[in-house]
């Protein structure tokens, strides 16, 4: 069955330090996306891609960057990890056109320290 | 861009009872309204959606409507189970991206 994955599940970082946060779907969709979950805000868009090459800033994107060189994966790196970027991450994926259904990853909780 | 709100954010029912979440959004071109729940520590998962040609729809327990004038939509619940107890989310596409709002915690008491 086709999938979307997000690796690793929980990660505890150190301020400053770089960390990637990995996101693999099988659905072979070209839309995918990145968002930060916190309490009162719901889910926020960091980043997104329609395809190879194709890469979006988002509402929150400072301090993160994505790149996209396959349909399957996009990573989502914060460059100087921030107390301020504890949080759960979600990636997603969707078909086009956009008006369908999106698919969630299980989540990275990530705590920077 | 597009302004999601939705409410309540906190909600809590007796077994058997209704729910009704509602939302408002700012941009009219938005044309797609899916509702997602996210159990306590899962991910969010679709439970319903709805086009802007439509005005309701049901899946057996769930309905959305949706009033295009107005720019709100809503989910409705019946028959409550404790099963449903969960973050129920609204979200808009519109310009080629999806947005969200910022959650209900229903909680269904036995």
């Amino acid at each position: 069955d086709a999938e979307i994955t997000q690796s690793p599940r929980h990660k505890i970082t150190e301020t400053g330090r770089q960390v990637t946060l990995a996101c693999h779907q099988t659905w072979n969709h070209n839309n995918m996306f990145w968002y930060r979950q916190d309490l009162g805000h719901g889910l926020r868009l960091i980043h997104y891609s329609y395809g190879v090459q194709d890469t979006n800033k988002g509402e929150v994107s400072d301090g993160y960057s994505v790149s996209r060189s396959n349909t399957e994966d996009l990573p989502l790196t914060l460059e100087s990890a921030a107390s301020s970027q504890t949080s759960v991450y979600f990636c997603a994926s969707s078909a086009r056109p956009l008006n369908t259904e999106a698919f969630f990853g299980q989540g990275t909780r990530l705590t920077v320290v | 861009g597009e302004n999601v709100e939705q409410h309540p954010s906190t909600l809590s029912v007796q077994e058997g009872d209704s729910a009704v979440i509602k939302c408002t959004y700012s941009d009219s071109a938005s044309n797609y309204f899916p509702w997602y729940k996210q159990e306590l520590g899962k991910r969010p998962q679709l439970i319903i959606d709805i086009r802007s040609n439509v005005g309701e729809k049901k899946d057996q327990r769930i309905a959305v409507t949706l009033n295009k004038t107005a720019k709100h939509f809503s989910l409705h619940i019946t028959e409550t189970q404790p099963e449903d107890s969960a973050v129920y989310f609204c979200a808009t596409e519109t310009g080629n991206q999806f947005y969200f709002g910022t959650g209900t915690s229903l909680t269904v008491i036995p």
